[in-house]
């Protein structure tokens, strides 16, 4: 099993900072690298998949970049909006795994 | 688009076993295979498993072998999730997700607590 390691689990966040997550896996995973958001109360929703590639309808301020087993997620310039919990989850072997999660706060 | 409408909330008791349905809309419902992931309160995801909605095969995490199956209806584009000898700590929203390419579209998420 592919062990996803998220960083930090928590961060405390001044809108318009820059904001990066990490996500580390055991093994190569190549791109196979997808980020979600999920707000209480809601179910996830894809803001990167394949490690960098954009989502439609997703703003221009979330980014993701890496491959093999370091990926990064960064959002810039975090707005009010943006406070949720991150997610990353790989799709190249069985079982499908996510990372711990990475709580964003707004200060 | 992709939509999936899950079941309702079930309050069920310790030892017992409860079945969430998912059913598909906006899609080729045999296109994408469908998983089940689950997250426990205040929690993050877990992989369940998923099934081929073509074939019917599936593919489940070791963690519930032995207790959980995953079926479909085609005919209703509708997929289940049965896990059995419940315990408390299955008390968790459990969602189904179809992977189109690798990501997941998301049902709604069904609340399943366990309490005696």
């Amino acid at each position: 099993e592919i062990v996803l390691t998220q960083s930090p689990d928590f961060q405390s966040v001044t809108p318009k900072e820059k904001v990066t997550i990490t996500c580390r896996a055991s093994q190569s995973i190549g791109s196979s690298l997808h980020w979600y958001q999920q707000k209480p109360d809601q179910s996830p929703k894809l803001l990167i998949k394949y490690a960098s590639q954009s989502i439609s309808g997703v703003p221009s301020r979330f980014s993701g970049s890496g491959s093999g087993t370091d990926f990064t997620l960064t959002i810039n310039s975090l707005e009010a909006e943006d406070a949720a919990a991150y997610y990353c989850h790989q799709s190249s072997s069985l079982p499908g795994t996510f990372g711990q999660g990475t709580k964003v706060e707004i200060k | 688009q992709v939509q999936l409408v899950q079941s309702g909330a079930e309050v069920k008791k310790p030892g017992a076993s409860v079945k969430v349905s998912c059913k598909a809309s906006g899609y080729t419902f045999t296109a994408y295979y469908m998983h089940w992931v689950r997250q426990a309160p205040g929690q993050g995801l877990e992989w369940m498993g998923r099934i081929n909605p073509n074939s019917g095969g599936t593919n489940y995490a070791q963690k519930f072998q032995g207790r959980i199956t995953m079926t479909r209806d085609t005919s209703i584009s509708t997929a289940y999730m049965e896990l059995s000898r419940l315990r408390s700590d299955d008390t968790a929203v459990y969602y189904c997700a179809a992977a189109n390419s690798g990501t997941y579209e998301w049902g709604q998420g069904t609340l399943v607590t366990v309490s005696s």
